[in-house]
């Protein structure tokens, strides 16, 4: 069956260090993958998009890598805040309808 | 900056009774979406709109839940009657029908059924 699977326990990061968080996906063929970060009680913000013969992009202090050999996406925060702890989502595109299939999410909490 | 609105903000409804949600796309947006989001889970996709038109219900309970986009604008999603089990938060987002799908997603709207 089809899954996209993310870290289900919160990932818990000393302040200034570098957040790695990493989404998987099984059976799917996607074009592009999202990354979208999501504050408590509010709709997830689009923060990345890589495609699918990109192999790394970057955007300030984030970055995101994509493997479509291992089927794995891994997204990285650097010198992380506390200000960045929120839940971090990542979606796939099949490129069939402009339909988006997300993962379960993985809380990242940053200690000061 | 554009932004997607959705309303109310906040929603209780007893089981058994109506409800609605309203949401307001960023303005020339062709897609818009209605997904529904558990605790912990990541959004689930109910209806997609293209325009006026219905492009995948495939997941909307329609014994219960309606939608509809009436002038390809702003959108109505309905439950009725409410379930306890629908207690969840409502997400509206929009994108503009290019060659990728960045999703612009509202407040949303939390329900709580009693």
């Amino acid at each position: 069956s089809q899954k996209i699977e993310q870290n289900s326990e919160a990932l818990n990061i000393q302040e200034g260090k570098t957040a790695t968080l990493t989404c998987n996906y099984t059976n799917y063929s996607p074009a592009y993958l999202q990354w979208y970060r999501q504050d408590p009680g509010r709709g997830p913000v689009f923060l990345l998009l890589i495609r699918e013969n990109e192999k790394e992009k970057r955007k300030e202090r984030l970055k995101v890598t994509f493997d479509t050999t291992l089927k794995q996406s891994l997204f990285h925060i650097t010198a992380s805040q506390p200000a960045d702890s929120a839940t971090y989502l990542c979606a796939l595109d099949e490129r069939s309808n402009y339909q988006l299939i997300w993962g379960a999410g993985t809380k990242l909490i940053i200690k000061p | 900056e554009a932004e997607v609105a959705q309303s109310p903000r906040y929603k209780i409804t007893e089981k058994s009774q109506a409800v609605a949600f309203w949401c307001d796309p960023i303005s020339g947006h062709a897609t818009l979406y209605w997904y529904r989001q558990i605790l912990g889970q990541g959004p689930e996709l109910l209806v997609q709109f293209q325009d006026e038109s219905v492009v995948d219900d495939s997941q909307l309970p329609k014994d219960r839940f309606s939608a509809e986009r009436l002038k390809g604008v702003d959108s109505t999603l309905k439950i009725q009657p409410a379930e306890l089990g629908d207690s969840a938060m409502y997400l509206c987002a929009s994108s503009a029908q290019t060659d990728y799908t960045e999703a612009f997603f509202g407040q949303g709207t939390r329900l709580t059924v009693v």
